[in-house]
């Protein structure tokens, strides 16, 4: 992959926010693709940031910045069905569009 | 509208027999995207195609592995003679062009 580097692991509390951070190596300057993905099925469209900076959608909000090979993904208000790996996809290298996935970070949601 | 349809979910092969894999994208969709995930891994990319072209298969194994996608009809991902290695969740992507990759629910592969 792109050296993708996101916590393992994070735990949380019903209504609370958490912000999962995600660091890669940068080879351009292509956008960064989020997804959730619940244990068993498939990957969901969370976010898509084509530019640096912040794009709001309802309860989920997603930041880049592209030179610093940075971003997060920022949970408001969670809920239980929040509990979900939740996989930061940069670009591949070469300048390919092509999203590469890490391991991803495992969310669980407690009341 | 039809989301991008899998089959089979599951597939059960004997070690050396061949798997075939059936990916329909979105529609209107015309860029198809093969992974891999093993348990407690990421998605690994395999291979990227436009009708009846490969654009990136650098993420194929060199051997057994190969794809289609035919001016009609779905994608194919072809596994021939399979392996226990082989066992894993096979995830098909399509999108529009750079545009976000919408996922089917997958193909379990079990190699016995």
């Amino acid at each position: 992959g792109q050296n993708i580097d996101q916590p393992t692991e994070m735990t949380a509390t019903e209504g609370a926010i958490v912000q999962i951070n995600c660091t890669y190596q940068t080879s351009g300057f292509n956008g960064l693709f989020w997804y959730q993905q619940h244990a068993g099925e498939a990957p969901t469209f969370l976010s898509y940031n084509v530019l640096d900076g912040l794009e709001e959608k309802g309860r989920f909000s997603s930041f880049l910045s592209r030179s610093k090979g940075y971003s997060y993904l920022l949970l408001k208000e969670l809920q239980m069905k929040d509990s979900a790996s939740y996989l930061c996809a940069p670009p591949g290298s070469g300048g390919s569009y092509i999203p590469t996935f890490g391991r991803g970070t495992s969310l669980i949601v407690h009341p | 509208n039809a989301g991008v349809m899998q089959n089979p979910r599951h597939l059960v092969r004997r070690r050396g027999q061949e798997a075939r894999l059936r990916c329909s994208p979105m529609k209107g969709h015309s860029h198809v995207y093969w992974y891999r995930q093993l348990p407690e891994e990421g998605l690994k990319f395999m291979v990227y195609l436009q009708k009846e072209n490969i654009i990136d298969e650098s993420g194929m194994p060199k051997e057994r592995f190969s794809a289609e996608f035919p001016k009609e009809g779905p994608s194919i991902l072809r596994i021939q003679q399979v392996v226990r290695g082989d066992s894993a969740a096979y995830f098909c992507a399509s999108s529009l062009d750079r545009e976000p990759l919408h996922f089917g629910n997958g193909t379990r592969l079990t190699v016995t």
